[in-house]
């Protein structure tokens, strides 16, 4: 069974831009969970999907926005981009997000706003 | 609030001795707690997970951890260091119910062995 996949692996922006990152979850799973890796914060939760609805998000500004398909396929997207953006973006995806589920990684797309 | 504190950020040892990776949590539910392995340029991997089912619980690559409530910790060991184990290792605990889909991760610890 393919893992999860995340597309790009590497982002290159300017501030102001916007950017979209890609998440295929693993066939059969329908949650799926966004993160962000910095050296300074450590890895913090964005926001969770599942059967296309926002059920869970962390404390990001609202330039920080996703969506997710009936694939559950899903896409984040950052508007107005800004240096301290740069950053590793993990998704994950679970059979169903809940609490004692394991939540499979992808290999990250790695965005460097300039 | 759930909360996950790795007593190290970084840890060093030689190959062939044991290793241990600090864990303690607060949680206010009956927690669920991982241990995920990240090695460079690489997502993460899952190699263990505490269910409530036993203290004791192995993993892959050799790594166990055991739950103890009464210390609220969750430490990670491995008998034997392999120059393969050099990665950053994250404690992660889950809010309860209703918080879907929410990993809190710990701060990470890196583990480098030495020849």
């Amino acid at each position: 069974k393919a893992g999860v996949t995340q597309t790009p692996r590497y982002l290159i922006k300017t501030r102001g831009q916007q950017v979209t990152l890609s998440c295929s979850p693993i066939s059969g799973h329908r949650s799926v969970s966004w993160y962000q890796q910095t050296p300074g914060q450590g890895l913090q939760f964005l926001f969770e999907y599942f059967s296309e609805t926002q059920r869970n998000k962390g404390n990001f500004p609202g330039r920080f926005s996703g969506r997710q398909f009936s694939n559950s396929r899903s896409e984040m997207n950052v508007s107005t981009l800004e240096l301290g953006d740069s950053a590793l973006y993990l998704c994950a995806s679970s059979l169903a997000g809940g609490a004692y589920e394991v939540q499979y990684f992808g290999a990250g797309t790695r965005l460097s706003v300039l | 609030a759930q909360s996950v504190t790795q007593l190290d950020s970084h840890v060093s040892v030689s190959e062939g001795t044991p290793v241990l990776l600090r864990c303690n949590y607060s949680s206010s539910y009956s927690p669920s707690l991982f241990w995920y392995v990240q090695h460079p340029n690489k997502g993460l991997q899952l190699l263990l997970k505490y269910t409530s089912a036993a203290t004791l619980v192995k993993g892959i690559n050799g790594f166990e951890a055991e739950f103890k409530k009464s210390e609220t910790s969750f430490h990670l060991t491995k008998p034997s260091a392999h120059m393969s184990d050099a990665a950053e290792y994250f404690c992660v605990v889950t809010l309860g119910s209703g918080n879907t889909g929410k990993l809190i991760f710990g701060q990470g610890t890196t583990l480098q062995v030495k020849p």
